[in-house]
This record gives structure tokens, sequence and C-alpha cells, in this order.
């Protein structure tokens, strides 16, 4: 258990339809980071929060947004679902915001989008 | 840019047997290194890590060397379990500025059978 936790587990819904995705870092992390993980493009970065602050953006669509919450908890928002959107979701976190910190991973949202 | 090439798998072997899957980065500066596995149906866990050039990370009999003049970071084991089965992804923490996530190469699924 590596003390992040990500709900839902699973999550079914249809395309045109807007999901949010929940993420609690573990104790004392100040840094969340979203991944999206799919068959043809592997592990891609989406979003960084530090300390309830945008640091950094990687491949996130536009219909994609997030934010970090006072508490440090964390919301992946995503709208206007297409069938690609389908991909595990994964949060992850850090003590620091530096790229050189050990990220610990949740168990990951998985989005299926019929 | 930051990237991470891995040998392509699935790899197969047998209970015993000895394990590598290779690994090289291209990266400016000096970065971490880190060995993540996903076991089926769960999220990534942090096998191993080396922070600087010649450190070895550890862990589970499983290791791999920091080799800045090859640019490589090879996971080894001397003996695999049927435990052992997962997907094994080799990533690169940048330490540069601008760089805060992290970069994967697209992952090796290892068998192995008894």
């Amino acid at each position: 258990d590596s003390g992040v936790t990500q709900t839902p587990k699973h999550l079914i819904t249809a395309t045109g339809q807007r999901v949010t995705l929940r993420c609690s870092p573990r104790s004392g992390d100040l840094s969340v980071y979203w991944y999206q993980q799919s068959l043809d493009q592997g592990l891609q970065f989406l979003i960084q929060y530090y300390n309830g602050e945008e640091r950094a953006k990687g491949n996130i669509l536009e219909r994609f947004s997030a934010q970090q919450f006072p508490d440090l908890h964390s919301e992946l928002n995503l709208s206007s679902l297409e069938l690609g959107d389908s991909a595990l979701y994964f949060c992850a976190s850090s003590v620091g915001g530096s790229g050189t910190d050990t990220q610990y991973f949740g168990p990951g949202t998985r989005l299926t989008v019929l | 840019g930051d990237s991470v090439t891995q040998m392509e798998g699935p790899v197969t072997l047998s209970e015993e047997a000895f394990l590598t899957i290779n690994c090289t980065y291209t990266a400016t500066g000096y970065p971490s290194l880190f060995w993540y596995v996903q076991y089926p149906g769960e999220g990534l866990q942090l096998l191993l890590k080396a922070t600087k050039a010649d450190d070895k990370g550890s862990n589970k009999g499983f290791e791999a060397t920091y080799r800045k003049e090859t640019t490589s970071f090879h996971l080894e084991k001397g003996s695999v379990q049927v435990s052992d089965s997962a997907v094994y992804f080799c990533a690169l923490g940048s330490a540069g500025a601008g760089s805060y996530q992290l970069t994967f190469g697209k992952g090796t699924k290892l068998s192995v059978i008894p």
C-alpha cells in the first residue's frame, strides 16, 4: 500500500459525459501528479500540482482540468468524453516537487467510455 | 527532451532463470532513475531507485546500477519466481528547470513459468 488513495476504482460512462476522479496523497506529500495509461500511448504525464498551485503541464487535453484543494487532495475533471479517453488514470504524490523525488502511485481509476 | 528506451517484451522465463531488462535513457543534467513494477490489476509500485552515477538500487532480489557512461539502468535478478510476473517500467526523473514529471519507458511484460 503506497498510502495514495484514488476513487472510484472503476468508472463506466458514455461519450459526451463529464466525470471527476479523486486522489488523496500520502500524508505529508505536497505534490500530486496525474498520469494516463493507455495501451497505445503508454504512461503519459498529464499535470502536476504543488501545494495547491499548478506547477507543470504535460499532454493534457483542453477538455481535461484538475485542481488541488487546501487539504491537498486533488481532482481530475474529464469532460466531453470520447471513446479514446478510455484508460487507466493514476495519481502519484511526492514530498517535494522536484523531478528527482520519488513518486508514489495510487491504485488507479479505470475509465471506460462507451 | 528526456526519453527512456527499454527492451520490448514480452519476456518469458522459467522459474529460477536469470533476468535482465535493458533500459537506456537520454537526459540533460543528472537525473534520478527508477524501476517501477505493475502487477496485474494493480497500480505502479516503486521497485528501486538510484540518484547518482554508480549508485546501485536494490530490492526484493532485484538490482540496477546507474551507469552514466553508457546512460543505462538495466534491471537484473539472479533467480526469478512465478510471483515476479508483472510489467516493469524504467523511469527517469529530471532535475532540470521545468522538469517535474517522470518519463517512462513503454514497459516490459515478464511472465515466469513454473
